[in-house]
């Protein structure tokens, strides 16, 4: 079965610094990965998604992952934060249905 | 186009009451899925329905049950709450099954007293 491993349950940058949210994939099949943000008592929004071709990914709000197959890796990653990115992120993995990992809040200072 | 649609919002019910929750699509998405959410656990999956089907189930127990019906529109049902299902429930549709990008609703908020 596929699962998610997010490493840093709290991350916490300067705003204008480099954002970087790490996940590990593990998945019998080539995956589906994808990254969703949850700002508080609100759903997930998707900020991008990997299927197959180009392993660099461009989302949403600047943010972009880089699937690295050899280190089953998809980190989410933005050049400048802004005060507006403080939320939880969540990387995800699909086969047969969509697995989540555990979460990274993110704070951003001022 | 109008998103996901979960109702109600919030909710609260007494230990071992009843509760249907309600998920409606985005229009032409055929597949639903249901994901139960607390602090300690994150995101747990608890079903997905595509084409009025149970495609494919999580870990919960037999008090968790859902169906689809023919308009893809969603329902969960948790029988004999316990204060342990104090959680927001997630709906999520999408085209296809498997879960090819999802679209999220805001939540239903359950509170077990």
């Amino acid at each position: 079965a596929q699962s998610v491993t997010q490493l840093g349950s709290h991350v916490s940058v300067s705003e204008g610094a480099l954002v970087l949210l790490r996940c590990n994939y593990s998945s019998s099949v080539p995956p589906y990965l994808f990254w969703y943000v949850q700002y508080p008592n609100q759903g997930l929004q998707l900020l991008l998604k990997y299927t197959t071709g180009a392993t660099l990914v461009k989302g949403i709000n600047g943010f972009e992952a880089e699937f690295k197959k050899s280190e089953t890796s998809f980190h989410l990653t933005k050049p400048s934060a802004h005060m507006s990115d403080a939320a939880e992120y969540f990387c995800a993995v699909s086969d047969l249905d969509m697995r989540f990992g555990a979460g990274t809040r993110l704070t951003v200072k001022p | 186009k109008a998103g996901v649609t979960q109702t109600p919002r919030y909710l609260i019910k007494t230990r071992g009451q009843q509760v249907t929750l309600s998920c409606s699509p985005i229009s032409g998405h055929r597949s639903v899925s249901w994901y139960q959410q607390t602090p300690g656990q994150g995101l747990q999956f608890l079903f997905e329905y595509f084409s009025e089907t149970q495609r494919n189930k999580g870990n919960f127990p037999g008090r968790f049950s859902g169906r689809q019906f023919s308009n893809s529109r969603s329902e969960m049902n948790v029988s004999t709450l316990e204060l342990g299902d104090s959680a927001l429930y997630l709906c999520a549709s999408s085209l296809r099954a498997g879960g090819d990008g999802y679209t999220f609703g805001s939540g239903t908020r359950l509170t077990v007293v």
